[in-house]
């Protein structure tokens, strides 16, 4: 079985502050990787997506990829109260059948809290 | 331009019935895959299409099935409802797979 591992949180910081949420996959085959946001109640948003190692900046957010040790991680900076949500780590893997495409499979998410 | 779009947005069903919900992707996009989302949890995987192909199944029954028309919108279809069915269906739809998926609204299910 080909995991994502999130830490169910919840994590909780200051507003004005760095959330650090961490996310680690086990299929080294894995070559995509996504950041998605999803509100109580409602579905996913797509905040992120990163394929090479290193970082990738959006506004405040900041992805960052380390696949030998297979480590994604995403930054929130400023952290403010409307972050407050669950973030969901993806992770595009093969499947066991050769000839198969790249399937998504998700963490169980982050939860976020920031207070005022 | 519009998002991904499923009905319904609400259904409830009892035991042994069968459903079927509907997605409609994003102009362009050619990819649409199906998830479950229990409260909690992740969205587990069910089916990805790609080109009205079915390209990847989940560790679900056969009980669940799903197919891609020629306009890129696709169906899941549930039968024989078990309460442990109740959740949250997720439609995303993507350029192709492997791309960037962006999710619809979701249709909640709830089997009595």
């Amino acid at each position: 079985q080909k995991e994502v591992e999130q830490n169910s949180g919840p994590l909780s910081v200051p507003e004005g502050a760095i959330a650090s949420l961490n996310c680690t996959y086990s299929d080294r085959g894995s070559q995509s990787f996504f950041w998605y946001r999803q509100y109580s109640g409602k579905s996913p948003e797509l905040i992120m997506s990163i394929y090479s190692n290193g970082d990738k900046e959006d506004g405040r957010f900041t992805a960052q990829l380390n696949k030998a040790s297979q480590y994604v991680s995403l930054l929130i900076r400023d952290s403010q109260p409307s972050d407050s949500a669950t973030y969901l780590c993806a992770v595009n893997v093969l499947p066991h059948a050769s000839g198969g495409s790249y399937i998504p499979t998700f963490g169980r998410g982050t939860s976020l809290i920031v207070h005022p | 331009d519009a998002g991904v779009t499923q009905s319904p947005t609400h259904l409830i069903k009892t035991r042994g019935q069968h459903v079927t919900l509907r997605c409609s992707p994003i102009s362009g996009h050619k990819s649409v895959s199906w998830y479950q989302q229990v409260l909690g949890q992740g969205p587990q995987f069910i089916f990805q299409y790609y080109e009205k192909e079915e390209r990847g199944r989940g560790n679900f029954p056969d009980r669940f099935s799903a197919r891609q028309f020629p306009n890129y919108s696709s169906e899941l279809n549930v039968n024989a409802l078990l309460l442990g069915d109740s959740a949250l269906y997720l439609c995303a739809s993507s350029l192709a797979t492997g791309n960037e998926q962006y999710f619809g609204p979701g249709t909640r299910l709830t089997v009595t």
